[in-house]
C-alpha cells in the first residue's frame, strides 16, 4: 500500500527566503505526482503536475522535482512571500486503480 | 482545467440529521470523486461516481452513510446521513482532466 510522507509538518520562514518542501513515497511505481496548495478551511489548488517520466516542472517561483527511483519529490519556492502561507500537499497517483494517495501536508507560514 | 462549484461552503448541523452537498462542474466528466478531510488529517477518498451507475465506495465507507447521486455528466451530490460529531470534516469533490486532478473549494461541516 502506498504511503506518502511530508516533512516538515510545519515550517515558518521570513519573507524573501528560498525554501524546500519534501515529499516521499514508498512505492516507486507511480504514474504522476501532483503538488497542491490548500488555504485554511478551503479546497485544493493544483500547483504542479510531474509525470513519472519527467524530472521536474516549473511554474513561476515554484519548481518541483521528482526522483522516482528514490521515492522523493521536492517543491522549491523561490523568494517566498506572505501570500505563500498555506498548507502544501503532495499526492501520488499509482496502483491498478490509479488512485491518488495524499501526504499529510506541510503548513507553511511566511512572516512579513 | 475545470471550474468546480460546491454548495454549501460550510454548515453546522445537529447530530442525527443529514446534509446533502452539491458539486457542479463546468465541463462534462466521466468520473467525479468525493473526498473527506478530517481535522488535521489528509484527504481520504470516499467514493467514485460514474454517471448512470452506482458509485464505487472505498473501504470503510458505505452507501447507507454516504449516498451519492450522479444524474448527469456535470453534477453530483454526496449526502452525509445520520450525522455524528465524528463526521465533522471538510468534504471535497474532484474531477480529473487527463492526468491532473482538480478540486472544489470544499464543504466545511461541523456536527454539534
Amino acid at each position: 500500500k502506498q504511503e506518502v510522507t511530508q516533512i516538515p509538518a510545519a515550517l515558518s520562514v521570513p519573507e524573501g527566503e528560498n525554501l524546500v518542501l519534501n515529499c516521499s513515497f514508498t512505492d516507486s511505481a507511480i504514474y504522476n505526482l501532483q503538488w497542491f496548495r490548500q488555504d485554511p478551511g478551503k479546497g485544493l489548488t493544483s500547483l504542479l503536475l510531474i509525470q513519472s517520466s519527467q524530472r521536474e516542472q516549473t511554474s513561476g517561483r515554484l519548481n518541483a522535482s521528482l526522483d522516482k527511483s528514490s521515492g522523493r519529490s521536492t517543491l522549491y519556492i523561490a523568494a517566498s512571500q506572505p501570500g505563500d502561507s498555506a498548507t502544501y500537499l503532495c499526492a501520488v497517483r499509482g496502483g491498478s486503480a490509479r488512485q491518488l494517495t495524499f501526504g499529510s501536508g506541510t503548513q507553511l507560514t511566511v512572516l512579513p | 482545467s475545470a471550474v468546480i462549484s460546491q454548495k454549501p461552503s460550510r454548515d453546522i448541523c445537529q447530530r442525527g440529521t443529514s446534509l446533502t452537498i452539491q458539486c457542479q462542474v463546468d465541463s462534462q466528466v466521466t468520473m467525479m470523486f468525493w473526498y473527506r478531510q478530517q481535522p488535521g488529517q489528509s484527504l481520504t477518498l470516499i467514493a467514485t461516481a460514474n454517471q448512470g451507475s452506482e458509485a464505487t465506495y472505498e473501504s470503510g465507507f458505505v452507501i447507507d452513510k454516504f449516498p451519492i447521486s450522479r444524474p448527469n455528466l456535470t453534477f453530483s451530490t454526496l449526502t452525509v446521513s445520520n450525522m455524528s460529531p465524528e463526521d465533522s470534516s471538510i468534504y471535497l469533490c474532484s474531477v480529473e482532466f487527463g492526468p491532473e486532478a482538480f478540486f472544489g473549494q470544499g464543504t466545511r461541516l461541523t456536527v454539534v
